[in-house]
């Protein structure tokens, strides 16, 4: 079945250590798209990819860091975790196939820094 | 750049009730409107949209939604909520091949 998956669903790290949040999709989607959503908040863009080896920088500056190897993997990586980065990451993908701009989106992965 | 607001920030509605949910877009030309629905601790899932057309636009689980270019408003509807419609609701607006997010409204149903 297509879909997008996220991986871990729930994450609590201690201050200072690396992370990486796993995002992959299975609907052969070009487009993919990190978003950062603190509770009860709007979602803010902080980066895309329209491709393998494209990657850019959304609209909310952060300090992770993403990478596009492969078509269905688009994974985020926080090199030094912190309490500011307590959130609720979410991946999203889409494609010119579907409806203009309809993102897909996986369930999320919900950050705690201690 | 293409922006929602959404005014209410929380609405209370009993079951069975109507409800109705507010979404503003600035945007010249004719835009490209989301409405998504969050459960808690989920992600989003897509009720409806609208490209163009009529502009009344039927989604899932019973929602509908209608594009008023002249009021500049594309607001979401359900005729009678049921306790699982209890959610966060998100507009968005396309900007490109990006989604630019309202803040949300946040849906209670009371009993």
């Amino acid at each position: 079945e297509a879909d997008i998956y996220q991986t871990p669903r729930y994450l609590v790290i201690g201050t200072g250590k690396k992370i990486t949040l796993e995002c992959s999709q299975t609907m052969g989607h070009d487009k993919m798209y990190w978003y950062q959503q603190d509770p009860g908040m709007e979602l803010h863009l902080i980066h895309y990819s329209y491709g393998v080896n494209s990657t850019e920088k959304g609209d909310l500056s952060s300090e992770s860091t993403v990478s596009r190897i492969r078509t269905e993997h688009f994974p985020l990586t926080l090199e030094s975790a912190r309490p500011s980065h307590t959130s609720q990451y979410l991946c999203a993908s889409s494609s010119p196939g579907t409806s203009y701009n309809e993102q897909f989106f996986g369930p999320g992965t919900r950050l705690t820094v201690l | 750049a293409q922006s929602v607001t959404q005014p209410d920030i929380h609405i209370t509605v009993s079951e069975g009730a109507s409800l109705e949910l507010r979404c503003n877009y600035s945007y010249g030309a004719t835009p490209y409107l989301f409405w998504y629905v969050q459960s808690p601790g989920q992600g989003l899932q897509l009720l409806l949209k609208y490209f163009s057309g009529d502009t009344l636009v039927q989604g899932i689980k019973g929602f509908e939604a209608e594009f008023k270019r002249s009021q500049s408003s594309f607001n979401l509807r359900k005729p009678s909520v049921h306790w699982s419609d209890a959610a966060e609701y998100f507009c968005a607006v396309a900007n490109d091949y990006k989604l630019s997010f309202g803040a949300g409204t946040t849906v209670t149903v009371r009993a």
